[in-house]
């Protein structure tokens, strides 16, 4: 079954105790990606990667690393959590499909993060 | 910049009435794709559609069928005979880069038995 699986799904912390989500895809999707949902903001993409090796900031990197160093795994790392980062947390993964463009985003389950 | 708008912070109808959710887009490029997902109250993300910019066609899926307007840069989504199951958040995303989705906040959706 194609999914894009993150880990944890639950996760409360305090601040400044380094913590990483992990996301993994069984799809080889070269696109990947995370995003956090905030209410009223919808989802806003934090980091992505368009294949091994190759990462670049979204729109809101700031308090966040990420590291793609298997096709299918890109894990979130947070150094040093502060609670403005208590969000849902989501991972994506992509395709190009050549000259018809590309599939659409497939999401992980979400990761509820608490920093208290 | 791309920007996408869903004015519509809550709506809440009866069974079986039809609904329309709005969404609003703004982009310089001449390709790029839209999108409906939906997020029911268990919090994971479901595609609805996936539309590219030069596809103007309608799109009836069911009971669920999308409207898309280059002219008014609209792309809006209608239930028809709603059912509580319909009930989530909404989401509609526009991609211009193939790594990127910038969304809009999302229209929830209640619909009352």
């Amino acid at each position: 079954e194609a999914q894009v699986t993150q880990n944890p799904r639950y996760l409360i912390t305090v601040t400044g105790k380094k913590l990483t989500v992990t996301c993994s895809q069984n799809m080889n999707h070269e696109y990947m990606s995370w995003y956090r949902q905030d209410p009223g903001l919808g989802l806003r993409q934090i980091y992505y990667s368009m294949n091994v090796e190759v990462t670049d900031k979204g729109d809101v990197p700031e308090g966040y690393k990420v590291s793609r160093k298997e096709k299918r795994n890109f894990p979130l790392i947070l150094e040093s959590p502060s609670p403005n980062q208590t969000s849902l947390y989501f991972c994506a993964s992509s395709s190009p499909l050549g000259g018809q463009g590309r599939t659409e985003a497939f999401f992980g389950q979400g990761t509820r993060l608490t920093v208290v | 910049a791309q920007k996408v708008t869903q004015a519509q912070t809550e709506i809440s109808v009866v069974e079986k009435e039809d609904v329309t959710l709005d969404c609003v887009y703004e982009t310089r490029d001449t390709t790029y794709y839209l999108f409906w997902y939906k997020q029911p109250p268990s919090g994971e993300l479901v595609f609805l559609i996936r539309r590219n910019s030069f596809d103007e066609q309608n799109e009836i899926s069911g009971r669920y069928s999308w409207n898309f307007q280059k002219s008014t840069s609209s792309f809006n989504f209608t239930i028809t005979a709603s059912q509580v199951v319909d009930s989530a958040v909404y989401f509609c995303a526009l991609s211009e880069a193939e790594y990127q989705l910038i969304w809009g906040a999302g229209t929830k959706l209640i619909i009352k038995p």
